[in-house]
C-alpha cells in the first residue's frame, strides 16, 4: 500500500520568505510523486511531478521539489513567497504498477502575509 | 467550456435520498476518477475507471456506486445519502498514454450537503 504524510496542516510565511512544505511517502515499490495546488473555490492543478528521472524537479511558478529516497521525502520549496501563492497544497503518490491510482495527502494550507 | 464538467455544482438534500453526481469530459481520456474532499482529510479516492468496462473501488467506496456510461461520462451515486457524506466531490481524468505518471485533470467540484 502507498501513502503520503504532509507535516503541518497550516504554514504561514511572510511575502518574500522561503516556502517549505513537507511531504513524506510510504511505498513498497518505486514511487511516482506529485504536488498539486488548489486555489479557493477551484479544482486541483499540477505543480510538479517526479517520475524516476531527475531527483530535483522544477514546476510552475518557481516551485521545486527534491526526491530523497533515503529520507522517503518529497518536500516542496519556493525561494520567495508571493501573496498569490496562498492556497492549499497536496502531495500525492502513485507507482508504475498496473491499476494504481493517485493517493493524496491531507493537504497543507499556505498563508502569505505582507 | 471546461474540459471536465461536473453537475450539479451545489446540491442540498435530505437523509435517505438518492443522489447522482455527473461528470463529463472532452479531453478524450480513458481514465476517470471520483474523489471526496473533506477539510483536514485531503482527497480520498472513491472509485476509478481505466476504461468503460473497468471499475475499481478506491479507499472509501462504501455507500457509493458508480456508472461509466461512455468514455466521456462517469457518474457517482449515493443510494441513500447520510449526513457524513456531506463533502466536496471532485471528478478527474488522466491520459492512459502517460500511464500512472500522468497528470490528473480536475473538474471544479460538486458540493453536496446532506441534512
Amino acid at each position: 500500500a502507498q501513502s503520503v504524510t504532509q507535516l503541518g496542516s497550516h504554514v504561514s510565511v511572510s511575502e518574500g520568505a522561503l516556502v517549505l512544505l513537507r511531504c513524506n511517502y510510504s511505498s513498497s515499490v518505486p514511487p511516482y510523486l506529485f504536488w498539486y495546488v488548489q486555489y479557493p473555490n477551484q479544482g486541483l492543478q499540477l505543480l510538479l511531478k517526479y517520475t524516476s528521472a531527475a531527483t530535483l524537479v522544477k514546476g510552475i511558478n518557481d516551485f521545486e521539489a527534491e526526491f530523497k529516497k533515503s529520507e522517503t521525502s518529497f518536500h516542496l520549496t519556493k525561494p520567495s513567497a508571493h501573496m498569490s501563492d496562498a492556497a492549499e497544497y497536496f502531495c500525492a503518490v502513485s507507482s508504475n504498477q498496473a491499476g494504481t491510482a493517485l493517493i493524496f495527502g491531507k493537504g497543507t494550507t499556505l498563508s502569505v502575509s505582507s | 467550456d471546461a474540459d471536465v464538467t461536473q453537475t450539479p455544482r451545489n446540491r442540498i438534500t435530505k437523509t435517505g435520498k438518492r443522489i447522482m453526481l455527473e461528470c463529463s469530459q472532452t479531453k478524450g481520456h480513458d481514465r476517470m476518477y471520483w474523489y471526496r474532499q473533506d477539510p483536514g482529510l485531503g482527497l480520498q479516492l472513491i472509485y476509478y475507471s481505466f476504461d468503460v468496462k473497468d471499475i475499481n473501488k478506491g479507499e472509501i467506496s462504501d455507500g457509493y456506486s458508480v456508472s461509466r456510461q461512455a468514455q466521456a461520462k462517469f457518474s457517482l451515486s449515493l443510494e441513500s445519502a447520510i449526513p457524513n457524506q456531506t463533502a466536496l466531490y471532485f471528478c478527474a481524468t488522466s491520459d492512459p498514454g502517460q500511464g500512472t505518471t500522468g497528470e490528473l485533470f480536475f473538474g471544479e467540484g460538486s458540493r453536496l450537503t446532506v441534512l
